[in-house]
């Protein structure tokens, strides 16, 4: 049974700092893995994809990196903004098209 | 295009009622997933159809819950009778062939059961 999870849970910055959020997870037999944010009272907004056979995704100030090998990923953001506050979820797709989801990290930019 | 919709946004309903949520797929999309996250927990997958036919429902908590895609266009998914513990946010998503390119999220459904 895949399990995913997400270090740390919380975490606050102040506005301008680079920050990096982890996912890991237990079966590298992954098809893909998305990373996504939710905001209080909304839906899902799909962040980045990275298939299996990559290493990396990068959009704007965002940068996702897969590590198969070791069951990890991260999400880097570059010079965060208090509009980046937001809980951060990564989501595994075990090519089943089941996919399983971490417990988030709730991101805190201060201005 | 239009995104996947849910709807309502938010349902208030007593202990021991009926509800039902509404999800439309983005055209075209014929897998359908449910999810829902209760407080303070991770999302958990709940069911997976392709087009009309249910291909993995082991989420599914219970009986009480009953989901359908009739003519694998839009689903729904109904609690009957809730229950406390079913509160929750109610997310469903889709997908197009084998995900390739990933899941597109509808806004969830807020569920508070009183």
């Amino acid at each position: 049974k895949q399990e995913v999870t997400q270090i740390p849970a919380a975490l606050s910055v102040p506005e301008g700092e680079n920050l990096v959020l982890n996912c890991s997870f237990t079966d590298s037999a992954i098809y893909n893995l998305q990373w996504f944010r939710q905001d209080p009272g909304k839906g899902l907004t799909s962040l980045l994809l990275i298939q299996s056979s990559q290493r990396e995704q990068t959009s704007g100030r965002l940068n996702a990196s897969l590590d198969k090998s070791s069951g990890r990923s991260t999400l880097y953001i570059a010079a965060s903004q208090p509009g980046d506050s937001a809980t951060y979820l990564c989501a595994v797709d075990g090519g089943y098209q089941k996919v399983t989801f971490g417990t988030g990290t709730k991101l805190q930019v201060i201005p | 295009e239009a995104g996947v919709t849910q709807f309502p946004s938010h349902s208030v309903i007593e202990k021991g009622q009926t509800v039902t949520l509404r999800c439309d797929p983005i055209s075209g999309h014929d897998n359908l997933y449910w999810y829902r996250r209760v407080m303070g927990k991770e999302i958990k997958f709940l069911l997976h159809f392709v087009k009309e036919s249910k291909q993995d429902e082991s989420g599914m908590p219970n009986n009480r819950f009953l989901a359908e895609r009739t003519g694998g266009t839009y689903s729904t998914l109904k609690v009957q009778p809730a229950e406390l513990e079913d509160s929750g946010v109610y997310f469903c998503a889709s997908s197009q062939g084998r995900a390739d390119y990933g899941y597109t999220f509808g806004s969830g459904t807020r569920l508070t059961v009183v």
